[in-house]
């Protein structure tokens, strides 16, 4: 019964690859987020969707592309990696502005 | 440009202590607070959220209170336990749902 699903939970990769990340959730929400947490814990929004339709969209390097297929589902992908993207991604859901509920993340190493 | 501060940034205490977890936050123009806890290597748990119209919220051992005009809120948390220790985020949101998140504090309960 988990509410916000991510995939894969950890993910090793060389530079220069493109990989995604995907993002699930059950609660019938209807705004979606990514955030990434560096490796100082901090954690930084970077996209969110409401409807399928692009909200947030923060300084982030456009080799980072959100695709929103649905409603449930927002997904991250990544061209050309570098090392600095190591970080722990995590989605988010909400509904109409309250309580944002969060994934379990996603261990991205860039080697 | 909105910044959220926790203080301290870690804290322990013995078993069974009344302790006070500090956010500051630089622009009183938000529409709510959330409190998270998040335990290594996880994701994060919604506690409490605070509206911008409210004071206080409470859940369990739990309370929150939000001094907008002063930039405050504080996360009391009664008797505590070791299953308390984690690390406490405060996030506020600033509009569109976009939460700017505070570096946390690493609690510690010790039996």
């Amino acid at each position: 019964d988990t509410a916000v699903s991510q995939t894969p939970k950890y993910l090793v990769t060389q530079m220069g690859n493109d990989k995604s990340i995907k993002c699930e959730q059950n609660l019938g929400h209807d705004t979606m987020y990514w955030y990434k947490q560096d490796s100082k814990k901090f954690l930084k929004i970077m996209f969110s969707y409401n409807n399928k339709e692009l909200i947030i969209n923060e300084t982030v390097p456009n080799r980072f592309s959100p695709k929103s297929p649905d409603k449930a589902h927002l997904n991250l992908h990544i061209n050309s990696l570098e090392l600095g993207d190591s970080a722990v991604y995590f989605c988010a859901s909400s509904f109409q502005g309250y309580e944002q509920y969060f994934g379990p993340g996603t261990r991205l190493t860039v080697t | 440009k909105q910044e959220v501060t926790q203080i301290p940034a870690a804290l322990s205490v013995p078993e069974g202590e009344n302790l006070v977890l500090n956010c500051s936050f630089t622009d009183s123009a938000i529409y709510n607070l959330q409190w998270f806890r998040q335990d290594p290597g996880k994701g994060l748990t919604s506690l409490l959220l605070i509206q911008s119209s409210q004071r206080e919220q409470t859940s369990g051992r739990l309370n929150a209170s939000l001094d907008k005009s002063s930039g405050r809120s504080t996360l009391y948390i009664a008797a505590s336990q070791p299953g308390d220790s984690a690390t406490y985020l405060c996030a506020v949101d600033q509009g569109a749902q976009k939460l700017v998140f505070g570096q946390g504090t690493r609690l510690t309960i010790n039996p």
